[in-house]
């Protein structure tokens, strides 16, 4: 079946610190990858997508690059700010299996000023 | 990008009532609805798919009698969750799917129940 595997956090950072947050995924067929963003209280916010190898998804100066051949969407930010404190989940989506998201645990982005 | 809206943000009933929570896509028909649950600090576990007009298909392990989910209109679905318990006290999160955006998800902005 599909799976996500993402890396365990928390992380702390300072500001202006590079992130990086790991992700990796199992799928049997052709999914799209996504990374949405959890804000304290909130609902889920969708980041930044790709749905076929190779596509660089990018937004608010994050991004992720579908890797096929590592089975990777590892998803960076060169210079992090307090406002990105939040979880960070990644997910796969397989239109195969009706269309059910795949989430990873997600992990926990403290940025200290 | 898309809009998905949750009702109530926040709700507190007693042990044995039911309440319901409504998901509304507000600028797209929503072919495929989804509901979740969060608990702190973890990750989502998908509870139901609802597909519009048709009765909605439970994950293993979610009892269909104690969550209602009814998805009567393209943009709108409801999950009721019957004689409530404090154990169902929880973040419901609902997220929507359209034709129209191909493969992406867009998520409700979630209701917190808080069963006393």
């Amino acid at each position: 079946g599909n799976s996500v595997t993402q890396m365990e956090g928390p992380v702390t950072l300072s500001e202006e610190a590079f992130l990086t947050i790991n992700c990796t995924y199992t799928a049997t067929g052709y999914p799209s990858l996504f990374w949405y963003v959890q804000y304290p209280g909130e609902g889920l916010q969708l980041l930044l997508k790709a749905t076929k190898a190779d596509d660089k998804g990018s937004n608010k100066g994050f991004e992720a690059t579908y890797r096929k051949e590592t089975t990777s969407f590892h998803l960076e930010k060169g210079s992090v700010q307090v406002s990105d404190s939040a979880v960070y989940f990644c997910a796969l989506l397989d239109p195969l299996r009706d269309y059910k998201l795949s989430f990873g645990a997600g992990t926990t982005v403290t940025v200290r000023a | 990008g898309a809009v998905v809206s949750q009702h109530p943000s926040w709700v507190i009933c007693k042990s044995g009532t039911s309440v319901k929570i409504e998901c509304r896509s507000l600028d797209f028909q929503a072919t495929t609805m989804f509901w979740y649950r969060q608990f702190p600090k973890q990750s989502l576990m998908l509870m139901a798919t609802s597909n519009e007009g048709s009765k909605a298909t439970y994950e293993q392990g979610v009892e269909k009698d104690k969550f209602l989910i009814n998805h009567a209109s393209l943009t709108l679905s409801t999950l009721t969750v019957t004689s409530a318990h404090p154990e169902d006290s929880s973040f419901y999160i609902c997220s929507a799917r359209a034709r129209s955006t191909g493969n992406t998800i867009y998520f409700g902005e979630g209701s917190w129940l808080t069963v006393v």
